[in-house]
């Protein structure tokens, strides 16, 4: 069955620290994962999208690498920000070339204290 | 480019009732994605439309039913309202359909309340 795992479920961290978000995947055929940031009562927005050729992706203070022999993605945000407080949300795509579905973590939720 | 809207933002109902909610996504983009988003199951595919077809579905009963018009907007219905459609409600639109390597962009969804 495909999956999709997130970790840690929550995450307090202090301003202007970095932290590391985790996602492992069980989905096959892999097409490309992305990353998601929710803000409280609003849509996601992405962050990053990556193909199976790529190893990482930066969009600001945050890098995303990608290990598709192991499966596993990491988020890493740098220097956060108050405003980094939000849900990050894993996205695997199982696109065959013909049919596929996007497959999502339940999320991690990360609050940025001062 | 103004962004994916989506109509209304809050909306209480009580059970039994059925519901439609609207999604207009940014110009030019014919897919539209609906998701459902509770806090235990975070976010589940419903269905998707891509130029007034259904292109995929989500496991979810029949009571949720959704069109796409030739304008690309997308309305959804749930017909019979259970407590448990309590949820927030997405849509997303993108260029191709969401399997291709393309991104989606969300709008701010729908905060169904049923009582």
């Amino acid at each position: 069955k495909n999956q999709v795992e997130q970790s840690p479920q929550s995450l307090i961290i202090l301003e202007g620290k970095n932290c590391t978000l985790q996602c492992n995947y069980t989905v096959s055929p892999f097409s490309n994962l992305r990353w998601y940031k929710q803000d409280t009562g609003r849509g996601p927005v992405s962050l990053t999208i990556m193909t199976f050729s790529e190893n990482t992706k930066s969009n600001g203070r945050y890098t995303a690498t990608l290990d598709a022999d192991t499966k596993q993605s990491s988020l890493h945000i740098t220097a956060s920000q108050l405003s980094d407080s939000a849900s990050y949300i894993c996205v695997v795509s199982d696109f065959d070339g013909s049919q596929g579905n996007l497959i999502f973590g339940k999320g991690t939720k990360l609050s940025v204290k001062p | 480019k103004a962004g994916v809207t989506q109509t209304p933002r809050y909306l209480i109902k009580t059970r039994g009732q059925q519901v439609t909610l609207s999604c207009s996504p940014i110009s030019g983009h014919r897919s539209v994605s609906w998701y459902q988003q509770t806090p235990g199951q975070g976010l589940q595919f419903l269905f998707e439309y891509f130029s007034e077809t259904q292109r995929n579905k989500g496991n979810f009963p029949g009571r949720f039913s959704g069109r796409q018009f030739s304008n690309s907007r997308s309305e959804m219905n749930v017909s019979t309202l259970e407590l448990g459609d309590s949820a927030l409600y997405l849509c997303a639109s993108s260029t191709l359909t969401s399997k291709d390597y393309n991104e989606q962009f969300f709008g701010p969804g729908t905060r169904l309340t049923v009582l």
